[in-house]
């Protein structure tokens, strides 16, 4: 089955680094993943997608602070220069035929 | 501008039945991908449904055999018919198009389904 884990909950400080971790479930370490920001009472927002060799592709203006990189089943999105704004739900998000995948979202706070 | 507006949302009782619309523009409904995702208040998102460029659709457990999802290409709108309405359906719906197969990159503001009496 096609899962998808975050951890619930990150913190970092102002001006900081942090990275955020959503792991895929056994059989599925090479899939593609994209990863979404959800600001509070705000939609959805696409970031990247972020392929299996590390190699990712980001939605139009997302700032270059915004990256991804990859580690066997792990896939990774690290926001470097923390800003208030960055404070959001972060959401990992794949596919498979017929299927479509949420992780059940990590709530950022920026300290 | 590539843009999605999702409409329709209503407060509705257990049993009931919703249309909801989500009309696209800066692109055609039949050339991407094209989903349904709901967040009940304080959750996470969930996967609703999807309908393929070829018209292949497909659902989520939770609403297969109550929810139906189509396209109408002359008004380049999407819709999601939920029927048999319950309490656990209340959620904000989102429509989102995918870039290619299975990125979620345009994602629409929302709308509010309460099911309640």
């Amino acid at each position: 089955q096609l899962v998808l884990t975050q951890s619930p909950s990150a913190s970092a400080s102002l001006g900081a680094s942090v990275k955020l971790t959503c792991t895929l479930s056994s059989g599925h370490s090479s899939y593609a993943i994209a990863w979404h920001q959800q600001q509070p009472e705000k939609g959805p927002r696409y970031l990247m997608k972020l392929n299996s060799d590390g190699s990712h592709s980001k939605g139009d203006g997302i700032p270059d602070r915004f990256s991804g990189s990859s580690s066997g089943a792990e896939r990774y999105l690290t926001i470097s220069s923390l800003q208030s704004e960055d404070e959001a739900d972060y959401y990992c998000q794949t596919w498979d035929t017929g299927i479509r995948v949420f992780g059940g979202g990590t709530k950022l706070t920026v300290l | 501008e590539v843009q999605l507006v999702e409409s329709g949302g209503a407060l509705i009782q257990p049993g009931g039945s919703l249309r909801l619309s989500c009309s696209a523009s800066g692109f055609t409904v039949t050339s991407s991908y094209m989903n349904w995702v709901r967040q009940a208040p304080g959750m996470g998102l969930e996967w609703v449904s999807v309908i393929y460029s070829g018209g292949s659709t497909y659902y989520a457990d939770s609403v297969k055999g109550r929810f139906t999802i189509s396209r109408d290409t002359s008004k380049n709108t999407l819709y999601l018919q939920m029927n048999s309405l319950r309490a656990e359906d209340t959620a904000v719906y989102y429509c989102a198009s995918e870039l290619g197969i299975g990125v979620f990159h345009i994602w629409g503001q929302g709308t509010m389904v309460t099911v309640s009496s």
